[in-house]
């Protein structure tokens, strides 16, 4: 049963790019979490998700920022004119259940905006 | 004022000395919080939950101490091994995994 797999590992945007990252939750679980870890702080919850469902959103940066899991296929964090502000390591976390004990992180995406 | 806050360290030990963290937190009515392991920015992990009654596995223990409000971690007989990151994590009040992480306490055991 493999892990929650985040693609890619290193993403390099320049300014004004988009930024997608992808997260497929191990197999079974129907919440996904979003985290981000900027340089020197601890991570800071962005959204949590169930299929085709924003559950809370109340980390999510107002703009530029938006998420997804769809029927089929990964969840989807997009980051639109990305600054050099979003350069961060973004983990995405699953669980089976409603729960706040049995999350499951990913490897996490580093991005870096040149 | 933070919801969890960590002295952010390094602690730096010798393989085989005990050593403890401490994390304050704000909200007197949390009953329940984790601590997490990170490595080199990889994912974090869990090590332990921590309740009123307190946990221990192994070398681990974990201990709430709701009238002064923190929550501790000793480790005892220190490894190489145990040289990461060690996070204090609020599970926020919600019944999913809304965590809210401290900045994390830095450990460096060496031999």
């Amino acid at each position: 049963n493999a892990g929650v797999m985040q693609n890619p590992r290193h993403l390099v945007r320049r300014r004004g790019q988009e930024a997608r990252l992808r997260c497929s939750p191990m197999k079974g679980h129907s919440h996904v979490y979003w985290y981000r870890q900027l340089p020197e702080e601890g991570l800071k919850f962005m959204v949590y998700l169930q299929k085709e469902n924003i559950i809370d959103e109340s980390g999510m940066p107002k703009e530029r920022f938006s998420a997804e899991f769809p029927k089929e296929g990964p969840s989807i964090l997009r980051i639109q004119q990305v600054v050099r502000g979003d350069s961060a390591a973004y983990f995405c976390a699953s669980s089976p259940v409603v729960a706040n004990e049995k999350l499951f992180f990913g490897s996490g995406t580093q991005l870096s905006v040149l | 004022r933070k919801e969890v806050e960590q002295d952010p360290g390094p602690f730096n030990v010798p393989e085989g000395a005990t050593v403890a963290f401490n994390c304050t937190y704000s909200n007197s009515a949390s009953q329940s919080f984790f601590w997490y392991r990170q490595d080199c920015r990889k994912e974090p992990k869990l090590l332990m939950s921590v309740y009123s009654s307190g946990n221990e596995d192994g070398r681990f223990t974990a201990q709430l101490n709701r009238a002064s409000q923190y929550i501790s971690l000793l480790i005892r007989d220190s490894k190489l091994s145990d040289s990461a990151t060690y996070l204090c994590v609020y599970p926020g009040g919600t019944s999913y995994g809304k965590l809210t992480f401290g900045q994390g306490t830095i450990l460096t055991v060496h031999p």
